[in-house]
C-alpha cells in the first residue's frame, strides 16, 4: 500500500481569504493524480487530472499544480467562498488502475 | 453530464444477510469501474477495479469470495458482500471512468451506508 499524504488534515479560513494545500505521494511508477471536491451529502466530483512534471491546471479560482520528481501537488483557491467549503481530496494513479487517495483537507470558509 | 447513481443509500442488515449494491453510469459507457471502502476518518480504500465483461481486479487483502463484484455491461456494477458480518459495517462507494484511460477522471456514486446488526 502507497502512502499518499495531505496537508493539512482541515483548514477554517474566512471568505476572501486565499489558501492552498499540499497532496504528497511517492513518485516512483508514478501514472497521475487527481483531485477531487466533496461536500457533505454529495458524491465526490473531479477537479483535475495532471499527467506530467510541470503540469498547471486551473478552474475559475481553483488552480493545481504537479511536480512529479519530488511528489507533490498544491491545489489553490483564490478569494475563497463559502460554497468552496468542502473535503479535498487528492489521489495517486500508478500502473493505470491502482488509485490511492489521501485522507483530504476539510476547508471551512466562513463568511 | 457523467452520472453515476449507487444504490442503496443506507442498508441495515442482520449478520448473515448478503447485501447488494449497485453501481450505475446513467450517460455515459463505464469502460472500468472502481470499488472503494471508507472507514471513519479515514482515506477511500480501493478494493477491487472492474472491466465489462472480465474478472475484477481485488486489491491485496481483499477477500474475494466475501467481496464479489460484477461488471456485466458498460453501465452497471454490483457488489455482493456475501454473508455480512459487524466487521463488514462501512461506507461504500464506487467510481466509473469512460474510455481514454488513466487520464480521464472517475466520477463518483453517491457511496452506500451499510450497518450489520
Amino acid at each position: 500500500i502507497l502512502n499518499v499524504e495531505q496537508s493539512p488534515q482541515s483548514l477554517h479560513v474566512q471568505e476572501g481569504d486565499s489558501t492552498n494545500f499540499t497532496c504528497s505521494f511517492p513518485s516512483s511508477n508514478f501514472y497521475a493524480l487527481h483531485w477531487y471536491r466533496w461536500e457533505t451529502a454529495k458524491s465526490p466530483e473531479a477537479l483535475f487530472v495532471m499527467t506530467l512534471n510541470g503540469d498547471e491546471k486551473k478552474k475559475g479560482r481553483i488552480s493545481a499544480t504537479l511536480n512529479t520528481k519530488e511528489g507533490y501537488s498544491y491545489l489553490y483557491i483564490k478569494g475563497s467562498q463559502p460554497e468552496d467549503s468542502a473535503t479535498y481530496l487528492c489521489a495517486s494513479l500508478y500502473n493505470f488502475n491502482k488509485f490511492y487517495f489521501g485522507s483530504g483537507t476539510k476547508l471551512n470558509v466562513k463568511p | 453530464g457523467a452520472v453515476v447513481s449507487q444504490h442503496p443509500s443506507w442498508v441495515i442488515c442482520k449478520s448473515g444477510t448478503s447485501v447488494k449494491i449497485e453501481c450505475r453510469s446513467l450517460d455515459f459507457q463505464a469502460t472500468t469501474m472502481f470499488w472503494y471502502r471508507q472507514f471513519p476518518k479515514q482515506s477511500l480504500m480501493l478494493m477491487a477495479t472492474s472491466n465489462e465483461g472480465s474478472k475484477a481486479t481485488y486489491e491485496q487483502g481483499v477477500e474475494k469470495d466475501k467481496f464479489l463484484i460484477n461488471h456485466a455491461s458498460l453501465t452497471l456494477s454490483t457488489l455482493t458482500v456475501t454473508s455480512a458480518h459487524p466487521e463488514d459495517s462501512s461506507f461504500y462507494i464506487c467510481s466509473a471512468r469512460g474510455a481514454g484511460g488513466a487520464n480521464q477522471p472517475q466520477h463518483f456514486g453517491d457511496g452506500t451506508r451499510l450497518s450489520i446488526l
